[in-house]
């Protein structure tokens, strides 16, 4: 089967980094994205990695390890509003997305 | 640009009722659309999605149906809610080359009592 896993919870502190992983399993890969979703919206796309590597935007980074299934969504110098679910989504060999349950981030000033 | 409508963002319906959420795409032209559910503390189920006009493929079957009257709206159906329906639900699209990177909606909250 497919599978998708990331912590359920993380808790941070206003200022800091915090390393959000995710691993899979799944038939197939065609690129991984991550999302963030605030309480009672929408997700929105932050990153998309199809290569191994890391991919920097601004404070987010995202890395990629295809031979281990694994990914990790960095984020560096918290801000209260980073409060959100982050979900992790690979692309299977259909071009399906398999999405994981979310990471909740919760920031403590 | 573009940009996604869906609404309404609340409804409450009572069981054995009938539904009907809409969606439309502006600012792109033949866009994948999907329709997807998120139950609470879950991820992301994928309902329906659709490469076209007409087109729809059903990812889980259930009492759901969707359609594609035009190219950049997207409507999602029941004819009786059941107590298992209610959920958010939001519809997206993304472009014909670019399968993962999503848009989506503003969603709607459902609540089936």
């Amino acid at each position: 089967g497919q599978n998708i896993d990331q912590p359920t919870e993380m808790t941070a502190t206003e200022g800091a980094i915090v390393q959000i992983n995710c691993t899979y399993q799944t038939s197939g890969f065609n690129g991984l994205f991550w999302y963030q979703q605030h309480a009672g919206e929408a997700p929105t796309f932050l990153s998309y990695n199809v290569l191994d590597g890391l991919e920097e935007k601004g404070r987010f980074s995202s890395f990629l390890s295809r031979s281990k299934g694994y990914s990790y969504l960095l984020l560096k110098e918290l801000q209260m509003k980073d409060s959100a679910s982050y979900l992790c989504a690979v692309r299977d060999s259909n071009y399906q997305l398999i999405w994981g349950a979310g990471t909740k981030l919760i920031i403590k000033p | 640009s573009q940009t996604i409508h869906q609404w309404p963002a609340t409804l409450v319906q009572p069981v054995g009722s009938p539904l009907s959420l809409e969606c439309t795409v502006e600012g792109t032209s033949n866009p994948n659309l999907y329709w997807y559910r998120q139950a609470a503390g879950r991820g992301l189920q994928l309902l329906f999605y659709s490469v076209g006009i007409g087109q729809i493929s059903s990812e889980v079957p259930q009492n759901l149906s969707a359609s594609r009257p035009q190219d950049r709206q997207f409507i999602l159906s029941s004819k009786k809610l059941l107590l298992s329906d209610s959920g958010f639900y939001l519809c997206a699209w993304s472009s014909e080359m670019e399968f993962g990177k999503l848009f989506f909606g503003s969603g709607t909250q459902l609540s089936v009592l």
